[in-house]
C-alpha cells in the first residue's frame, strides 16, 4: 500500500545544530507540504513544492529550508535550530487539489 | 493569514449529535476540507465541500454555506472513539493546493 513516511519520529538537539527531518511518499503524488503545529497555532504551512526542483515558502519559512531532487522526497531542514522550533512537523502529499495525505508526524525538541 | 474560526473545545455525551462549526473570510475561497486528528496522530481526512449544501458520509456530515463563510461538521450517534480534535482546513484561490487550518476543535465525548 502506498503510504507517507516521516523520520526520525523523535529528535532532540541543541541550540545553533542544523537538523533535517525526512519525508518519503509512495503515493508518487507531485505535491508535498511541510507544516508545524503547535498549541494554540494548529497546523502552519512551513514550505511546499509542486515538483522536482520546485520550492515555495509558506507562512512561516523563516529558519527552514527544503530541496526537491525527486519525486518521492521533501527533507527539510533547520539552519541553525532554535528553541522556538520545539514543535511537532508533519509531511502531507496530495495529487492535485484532493485530500492531503499525512505522515506520522516528528517530535522536535530544541534545548 | 486569512482567519479561520472554530471553537476551541466541545464536550458532548455519547449516543448524542455534535455539531462543530467553522467560519472563515469568503473573499478567494476555493474550498474546505474537515479532518480528525486524535492526540499524538496524523490527521486524517474526513470531507470536503467546494459547492454549498449538505455532504453525508456514514456517521459524520459536512455542511458548506459560501456566501456566509460558514461550514460545520455534524456527528451523529456519538462514540467514545470520536473524542479527537477537528481541524477545518480552507484552500484559497491564490494558494495553489496549500491548506489554511484553523486552531482546531477539541471534542471530548463523555459516558
Amino acid at each position: 500500500d502506498a503510504e507517507i513516511t516521516q523520520s526520525p519520529r523523535h529528535k532532540i538537539t541543541e541550540t545553533g545544530r542544523q537538523v533535517t527531518l525526512a519525508c518519503h511518499q509512495t503515493w508518487n503524488h507531485n505535491n508535498m507540504f511541510w507544516y508545524r503545529q503547535d498549541l494554540g497555532h494548529g497546523l502552519r504551512l512551513i514550505h511546499y513544492s509542486y515538483g522536482v526542483q520546485d520550492t515555495n515558502k509558506g507562512e512561516v519559512s523563516d529558519g527552514y529550508s527544503v530541496s526537491r531532487s525527486n519525486t518521492e522526497d521533501l527533507p527539510l531542514t533547520l539552519e541553525s535550530a532554535a528553541s522556538s522550533q520545539t514543535s511537532v512537523y508533519f509531511c502531507a502529499s496530495t495529487e492535485g487539489g484532493g485530500t492531503q495525505y499525512f505522515g506520522p508526524g516528528t517530535r522536535l525538541t530544541v534545548l | 493569514g486569512q482567519n479561520i474560526d472554530q471553537p476551541t473545545e466541545m464536550t458532548a455525551t455519547e449516543g448524542a449529535i455534535v455539531q462543530i462549526n467553522c467560519t472563515y473570510q469568503t473573499s478567494g475561497f476555493n474550498g474546505l476540507f474537515w479532518y480528525q486528528q486524535h492526540a499524538g496522530e496524523a490527521p486524517t481526512f474526513l470531507s470536503y465541500n467546494v459547492l454549498d449544501g449538505l455532504e453525508e458520509k456514514g456517521r459524520f456530515s459536512s455542511f458548506l454555506s459560501r456566501s456566509k463563510g460558514y461550514s460545520y461538521l455534524l456527528l451523529k450517534e456519538l462514540q467514545m472513539k470520536d473524542s479527537a480534535s477537528y481541524l477545518c482546513a480552507v484552500n484559497w484561490r491564490n494558494s495553489g493546493y496549500a491548506l489554511n487550518f484553523g486552531k482546531g476543535t477539541s471534542l471530548l465525548v463523555t459516558p
